[in-house]
């Protein structure tokens, strides 16, 4: 599986936009950039995915850089229930498995 | 949405004894589901997949016949951890998914925190 990179932590302040960064330079054509949340002792929590054009959800938004090595992940207003541990995964929609390989993820921080 | 739902949510255990873990899909079936172990400070390790009706296909250095892992239907999986010792101590989460959906999220249970004395 291709890899990601994320920086290990993030702080923001309550209220402020946050932007979650992450390299994957070895992504291939099939790859989804997929990002799940866990929040502390809890299992981890979708939030959003794409391919290729950025999305919006209700809960983040996913920009996705013009060659594919990069992806951010967008929080519009941080709150302090957004706190947790953010993966950023890879997954290939052409596999049979389904599973998601998860690397050390971004610790965010939200300061009130 | 999709609910996986997994219990106990801690468990605490003798050294010697064993522990079962139940996942359940609570509104969907789990044609195959997850199970994974993480460790304090520590990202999720995949331990096993498992398809319902089949064996379960364990990771690299994860013994089968230590944590053993049962899907007979398409709502519930368990995982016993068999002999516990106090270095299988640890998060346990489960996640499903159906198999004709492989391009949809994971859903993962809340986790079971294993203590063994």
């Amino acid at each position: 599986d291709a890899k990601t990179t994320q920086p290990n932590s993030m702080e923001s302040n309550e209220e402020e936009p946050v932007h979650l960064p992450c390299n994957h330079s070895t992504i291939s054509g099939t790859d989804y950039i997929h990002w799940y949340r866990q929040l502390p002792s809890q299992g981890p929590e979708y939030v959003i995915h794409g391919l290729t054009s950025n999305v919006n959800n209700r809960m983040a938004s996913l920009a996705i850089a013009e060659d594919r090595k990069s992806s951010t992940l967008i929080l519009h207003r941080a709150t302090l229930r957004d706190a947790a541990v953010y993966y950023c995964i890879l997954r290939d929609h052409g596999g049979s498995q389904g599973n998601l390989i998860f690397g050390k993820g971004t610790k965010l921080s939200v300061k009130p | 949405g999709a609910v996986v739902s997994q219990h106990p949510s801690w468990v605490i255990c003798k050294s010697g004894t064993s522990v079962k873990i139940e996942c359940r899909s609570l509104d969907f079936q789990a044609t195959t589901m997850f199970w994974y172990r993480q460790f304090p400070k520590q990202s999720l390790m995949l331990m096993a997949t498992s398809n319902e009706g089949s064996k379960a296909t364990y990771e690299q250095g994860v013994e089968k016949d230590k944590f053993l892992i049962n899907h007979a239907s398409l709502t519930l999986s368990t995982l016993t951890v068999t002999s516990a010792h106090p270095e299988d101590s640890s998060f346990y989460i489960c996640s499903a998914i159906y198999w004709a959906q492989y391009n949809s999220p994971l859903h993962f249970g809340n986790g079971t925190r294993l203590t063994v004395t």
